[in-house]
């Protein structure tokens, strides 16, 4: 059974820093490019940052480039989210998700970690 | 790049309803839907122009043309109910994008 369990999140300052964690099982976590979704409260989702298979592509919103950098390490089934310089608008859930690569489908969500940032 | 749909839908039980999502990517690149309820994780429904995971329910089907995809929940139930959103790549290919959802009231 694919499981992604995220953790990690919590409640920051503006201007810090947080780390997400996202740890795999039941798949071959090296195959899938893995990717960080984030929603806001009550609004829609966004789409965050991926990083294929072998950390070669990296892509980031344009919202939170330059701050926030991800990592997997494959031997471990973990996917990270490096939070910097965190903003209010930052705040929400991150969920991450397995993505597919023929048709580029995200098959499989975590059930999210709560980021508040808040003064 | 952007996905557009329609912030709101209703349907009536049992009836059929589609729910668009349009964007210069679509042209490009394959486009998939999910579904998600209050409080929960989305699900996907449908992928690759009309395929659906295993557990969908055979009432959702899905469609493309041109820059436009579309989800077509056909005899909708009251568990329907919910928060869908497109996503697919932007024009670049590189950075993935979600439609602003539609919310579907049954």
């Amino acid at each position: 059974e694919v499981q992604l369990v995220e953790s990690g999140g919590g409640l920051v300052k503006p201007g810090g820093s947080l780390r997400l964690s996202c740890a795999a099982s039941g798949f071959t976590f090296s195959s899938n490019t893995m990717n960080w979704v984030r929603q806001a409260p009550g609004k829609g989702l966004e789409w965050v940052s991926s990083i294929s298979s072998g950390s070669s592509y990296m892509f980031f919103a344009d919202s939170v480039k330059g701050r926030f950098t991800i990592s997997r390490d494959n031997a471990q089934n973990s996917l990270s989210l490096q939070m910097n310089s965190l903003r209010v608008e930052d705040t929400g859930v991150y969920y991450c998700a397995r993505e597919r690569d023929r048709y580029g489908e995200f098959d499989f969500w975590g059930q999210g970690t709560q980021v508040t940032v808040s003064s | 790049s952007e996905l557009t749909q329609d912030p709101a839908a209703s349907v009536a039980l049992g009836q059929t309803v589609t729910i668009t999502c349009q964007g210069d990517s679509l042209r490009s690149y394959y486009g998939s839907w999910y579904q998600q309820k209050p409080g929960q994780a989305p699900v996907l429904v449908i992928y690759g122009q009309n395929i659906r995971p295993s557990g969908i329910p055979d009432r959702f089907s899905g469609s493309s043309s041109g820059d436009t995809i579309s989800l077509t929940i056909t005899g909708a139930q009251t568990e329907d109910e919910a928060d869908y959103y497109c996503n697919s790549r932007d024009t670049s290919g590189g950075q993935r994008v979600f439609g602003g959802g539609t919310k579907l009231t049954v």
